[in-house]
């Protein structure tokens, strides 16, 4: 199976910072990267699939990069609404989605 | 409104079984690829299982193989998922999530959630 190693597991930071998350795949999954949001109590909400592309409705202060093992997740300017925990999920399969083990940002 | 609700979580004990519901609503259910992910108390997520938008694909994390089995009923737009020798480790909340690709494979996403129900497994 594809493992997904997330880094930070957890970070701080204030209102205005730029935010990046990485996303480690044990092997290449190609352009199948997505980025989800949790809020504490909330169901999780999809922000970027396929790398890059920004889900319906989702600021353009959250990007995604990368290819084949390596990926970026970032938040340009880091807004109050933001703090949540954020998660990886490869969509290559082989043979089903798995998930990072989540970013939690806080505020510093 | 675009929705999921699921239903059927409970309490039950090591070794039992339990079936979840998904109600959709709001959209063509039959064209979209119908999934459940958990996560439990205070854990990340986790996959579980997927099926395709015509019922004739399923998978299965590692870990629920052999013992869930999803499936789909049209005529109710509802998505279900068996589940059998429940463990400890079962114990999450059980999150339906909609795929706007048909076939499971490569490049599919989970662009609507359920709020999820519970499945406590406890003697």
């Amino acid at each position: 199976d594809i493992q997904m190693t997330q880094s930070p597991s957890s970070l701080s930071a204030s209102v205005g910072d730029r935010v990046t998350i990485t996303c480690q795949a044990s092997q290449d999954i190609f352009k199948y990267l997505n980025w989800y949001q949790q809020k504490p109590g909330k169901v999780p909400k999809l922000l970027i699939y396929d790398v890059s592309n920004l889900a319906t409705g989702v600021p353009s202060r959250f990007s995604g990069s990368g290819s084949g093992t390596q990926f970026t997740f970032t938040i340009s300017s880091l807004q109050p609404e933001d703090f949540a925990v954020y998660y990886c999920q490869q969509s290559d399969n082989l043979p089903t989605p798995t998930f990072g083990g989540g970013t939690k940002v806080e505020i510093k | 409104e675009v929705q999921l609700v699921e239903s059927g979580g409970g309490l039950v004990q090591p070794g039992g079984s339990l079936r979840l519901s998904c109600d959709a609503s709001g959209f063509v259910f039959s064209s979209f690829s119908m999934h459940w992910v958990r996560q439990a108390p205070g854990k990340g997520l986790e996959y579980v299982s997927g099926i395709s938008s015509n019922g004739g694909t399923t998978n299965y994390a590692n870990s629920v193989k052999g013992r869930f089995s999803i499936s789909r009923e049209k005529s109710k737009s509802t998505v279900y998922l068996q589940m059998g020798g429940l463990r400890l480790e079962d114990t999450a909340v059980y999150f339906c999530a909609r795929d706007p690709h048909r076939l499971l494979g490569p490049g599919g996403y989970f662009d609507l959630w359920g709020r999820g129900t519970l499945v406590s497994v406890s003697s």
